[in-house]
Parts: structure tokens; C-alpha cells; sequence
């Protein structure tokens, strides 16, 4: 079974550009996250889709957009690319949204990673 | 919300059992705590994950006391691939939305 896929693996932008991530999930998995993760930062989340739906935002400003499609699939995209957007972008998938009586269903599995360089 | 905190960093030899505890004091009722491995330049990997008592898979053991306050990843006979950077990663539930918070992480490594 195929895990969680992420294109690309490495980019490199300049500042005030914007870039697409994409994000397909594990078969059958129908929520979709993603993660900011930064040295200095740690892992922060950016948000959450479920049934197409934005189900949660972290602290991110507007420049950071998401969506998810009908097939599950997920793409995050940053807009006016500053150098501090440099980073690791992960994409996790879960089999459900939310429903903490069903513990393992609820497991986040996380793909490689899509590397962004700003310069 | 719950806080979570763990050691920046631990060393290891090879073959010996490695204990990495998270501190999670504001855990709530419902709450799960996953702990995940990551290696340089990867995404996480899912180790295990559990709500209470003790839970073992083929790679990991985790233990919660009774108060859930806390959490302890083992590791069995460590080798130098188990070096990484280990995240403890608590998961609840803030009305419709999933609540994540994720430890600062712990560099365990491995020494010959």
C-alpha cells in the first residue's frame, strides 16, 4: 500500500513568486493536513481537509491556501513567496476526520516532504 | 489545549534500551499521544501510538501511567539507525476540528 506521495520533493522559488504542493493521500484515507516544518519552528500546523471542506487553520497568514478535491487529493499553495516561507512542507493523511472513538482510525501518517527554498 | 515537552537530546549505545518521556500536563480525557522517527531531510514515521496502560508493536513499547500526564516511548536494543530525531505528538479534538500539539522533539544518538 502506497503511502503519503508528495510533488515535488525539492524546489527552489525566488521571493514574490508563488509555488503549488501537492499531496496525494493513502488509498482510502479522506483527511488531508499539512505541516510547516522549520529548524527554528519545530512542526506547525497550516491545515486541515476533510470531504473538501477546510476543517481547521492554524496561525498562518492569508498567503498560505489549500484545497482538497473529490478524490481525496490535496495541494497547499504560498503566494508572494518570502524567504522565510523556506522550509520542509509535509502532508499527512488520516483514514478519518476526527472521531476519537475510533483511535486508529485516526493515525497520521505523513509523506517525505516537499523541500521549498526562497531565494 | 495540552503542552507537550520533551529532552532536546540523548545518547545511546548500541544494544541498550532507550527510554524517551514526554510531559503532556494539560492532556484531556479523550486524548491520544502518537509518537513519530524522523531522519534527516524525511517526513515522520509512525511508530505507535495509544491512550492508556501500555501499548507494544514489533519496533516500540509505550507506556501512560494511570494520570496520562506523561507518555514513554521505548526502544528495545537500539542500533545506529535508530539514530533520529523522535516527536511525541498529541492528538485531541476541539469541537469539529482536530487539535495537534506536537513536542519539540528529542535527537536520540546512537553510539558504537
Amino acid at each position: 500500500k502506497a503511502g503519503v506521495t508528495q510533488t515535488p520533493r525539492y524546489l527552489i522559488k525566488t521571493r514574490g513568486q508563488q509555488v503549488t504542493l501537492s499531496c496525494s493521500p493513502i488509498s482510502g484515507h479522506r483527511s488531508v493536513s499539512w505541516y510547516q516544518q522549520t529548524p527554528g519552528q519545530g512542526l506547525q500546523f497550516l491545515f486541515e481537509y476533510f470531504s473538501e471542506t477546510q476543517r481547521n487553520k492554524g496561525n498562518f497568514p492569508g498567503r498560505f491556501s489549500g484545497r482538497q478535491f473529490s478524490n481525496s487529493r490535496s495541494e497547499m499553495n504560498v503566494s508572494t513567496l518570502e524567504l522565510g516561507d523556506s522550509a520542509l512542507y509535509l502532508c499527512a493523511s488520516s483514514l478519518v476526520f476526527p472521531d476519537l472513538s475510533k483511535e486508529s482510525g485516526n493515525t497520521i501518517y505523513f509523506g517525505e516532504g516537499s523541500w521549498l527554498t526562497v531565494v | 489545549l495540552a503542552k507537550t515537552t520533551q529532552p532536546i537530546s540523548m545518547d545511546s549505545y548500541e544494544g541498550q534500551e532507550v527510554n524517551i518521556t514526554c510531559s503532556h500536563n494539560n492532556i484531556a480525557t479523550n486524548d491520544y499521544i502518537t509518537w513519530y522517527q524522523q531522519f534527516p531531510s524525511q517526513g515522520p514515521r509512525f511508530i505507535i501510538q495509544g491512550y492508556k496502560t501500555k501499548v507494544t508493536n514489533e519496533v516500540a513499547s509505550l507506556f501512560i501511567p494511570a494520570d496520562r500526564k506523561s507518555s514513554t516511548l521505548s526502544l528495545p536494543r537500539v542500533s545506529l539507525s535508530d539514530t533520529a530525531v523522535y516527536y511525541c505528538l498529541v492528538v485531541g479534538k476541539s469541537g469539529s476540528a482536530r487539535q495537534l500539539t506536537f513536542g519539540s522533539g528529542t535527537q536520540l544518538t546512537v553510539l558504537p
